[in-house]
């Protein structure tokens, strides 16, 4: 089957300046998560979509970012505006988890690199 | 509140000894376990999950819940098992399911 999509790889940019990220993920997985990892650091989870609903953005600073969810199938992530600390992989992944449903994985896509200088 | 903690950081051992990589976690209800590789220049994906019970590449790993680890253990190290090694952790009981990640533990295969 044909993997989680995102778009684009690499992105630099300035301090204040704003930018999106795209990720299409698996067809039929209803849940989306966006995670961001910082050098060094494990993914954290920032935003996670059930359908096109948000079930779980506690760790998104909405001050600065916001996402959405396309009709239940792509989603954007944006940022504005962009502080240096936002330099960072932005990871989309999809699964088909449900809840109580055991024995799920989530797929990942390859990321995009932040770097805001 | 989910945690998910890897006390290594790095962990370098000679090709053929044994490599254990640690996770611990905290989670009230009943959790399931993952373990997550990502080699140089690919994707993360997922390794082994607990529920599975599987041997993946010689890999293994077994939920203690008593002690709240999830250890991953091989007993012969390959060069090829160099890599990033994520634990992460999914809670099942609320209406929507939350994947946590560990910090990650960065493996060196000596050869």
């Amino acid at each position: 089957e044909a993997g989680v999509a995102q778009s684009p790889r690499y992105k630099i940019i300035e301090k204040r300046q704003s930018v999106a990220f795209w990720c299409n993920p698996i067809s039929g997985h209803a849940t989306l998560y966006w995670y961001q990892q910082i050098l060094g650091q494990g993914p954290k989870l920032l935003i996670q979509f059930q359908n096109n609903g948000v079930v779980d953005d506690s760790q998104l600073p909405k001050d600065r970012f916001s996402a959405e969810r396309l009709k239940g199938v792509d989603s954007t992530l944006k940022i504005q505006p962009a502080k240096l600390e936002d330099s960072a992989v932005y990871l989309c992944a999809s699964s088909l988890v449900m809840a109580g449903v055991m024995n799920t994985e989530a797929f990942f896509g390859q990321g995009t690199r932040l770097t805001v200088v | 509140a989910q945690r998910v903690t890897q006390p290594e950081k790095l962990l370098s051992v000679f090709k053929g000894a044994p490599v254990e990589l640690k996770c611990n976690y905290s989670y009230s209800g009943s959790p399931e376990l993952f373990w997550y590789v990502q080699y140089s220049r690919q994707r993360l994906q997922l390794l082994l999950r607990h529920i599975s019970r599987e041997s993946i590449k010689g890999f293994t790993a077994d939920l203690n819940k008593g002690e709240t680890s999830f250890h991953l253990k091989k007993p012969f190290a390959q060069e090829e098992d160099s890599a990033m090694y994520y634990c992460a952790l999914r809670g099942i009981e609320t209406s929507y399911d939350k994947v946590i990640f560990g910090p990650g533990t960065s493996l060196s295969v000596i050869p």
